[in-house]
């Protein structure tokens, strides 16, 4: 079965520090990748996603994630984070063509002014 | 456009009782995912319905049983409610098997 690990369950960081989110999984075929973000009292959203084609990817907010596909890992960066990145962030994967999508356990990112 | 909306936004049932929820999906969405998500957890597959047809059941029980409507909007039912079933249920809408999830407000439940 596959799983998704998030290295780091809550992490706390200045305005204007750099930021990278760990995430691995563990099924070995073709998978889409992806990142959900939950700002505080609203719904879970995507912030990018990776199907095919070049492994960096861009996202909403100057968020962008790498996958390395010998790493089984996919993670999540931003050069500079703001206050108003505080929020949770969920890796999630998908095995190609496949319906169930397995998240992570999820990394509470808190930014201070 | 329309968001995924989910109804009710919170519930207290006992042990034993059975619940239904409800989940209407974004405009122009066939599919419709169910997924448990426990605290401190993240959200757990429940299962999928495409074009009103079960497409993939993550690992719950048969206590657990959906429906998908001709407009696409969903019922998620859980009987013989246990203690533990006390979760968020997000419902998330996609415009088709495998796109990428929008998700609702979800329900929360709370079985005492």
């Amino acid at each position: 079965a596959q799983s998704v690990s998030q290295h780091n369950h809550h992490v706390i960081l200045s305005e204007a520090a750099s930021l990278e989110l760990g995430c691995n999984y563990s099924y070995g075929g073709t998978v889409n990748l992806f990142w959900y973000v939950q700002y505080p009292g609203q719904h879970l959203q995507l912030l990018l996603k990776y199907f095919s084609g070049d492994p960096l990817v861009k996202g909403i907010k100057g968020f962008e994630a790498e996958f390395i596909k010998s790493k089984f890992s996919f993670n999540l960066r931003k050069p500079s984070v703001q206050w108003s990145d505080t929020a949770e962030y969920f890796c999630a994967v998908t095995r190609g063509g496949y319906q169930k999508v397995t998240f992570g356990i999820g990394t509470k990112l808190q930014v201070i002014p | 456009e329309t968001g995924v909306t989910q109804s009710p936004t919170h519930l207290i049932k006992t042990r034993g009782q059975q619940v239904t929820l409800r989940c209407s999906s974004q405009s122009g969405h066939n599919t419709v995912s169910w997924y448990q998500q426990a605290l401190g957890q993240g959200p757990q597959f429940i299962f999928q319905y495409y074009r009103e047809e079960e497409n993939g059941r993550g690992n719950f029980p048969p206590r657990f049983s959906g429906l998908q409507f001709p407009n696409y909007s969903s019922e998620l039912n859980v009987n013989a409610l246990e203690l533990d079933d006390s979760a968020l249920y997000l419902c998330a809408s996609s415009e088709t098997t495998g796109s990428p999830l929008h998700f609702g407000n979800g329900t929360r439940l709370t079985v005492t």
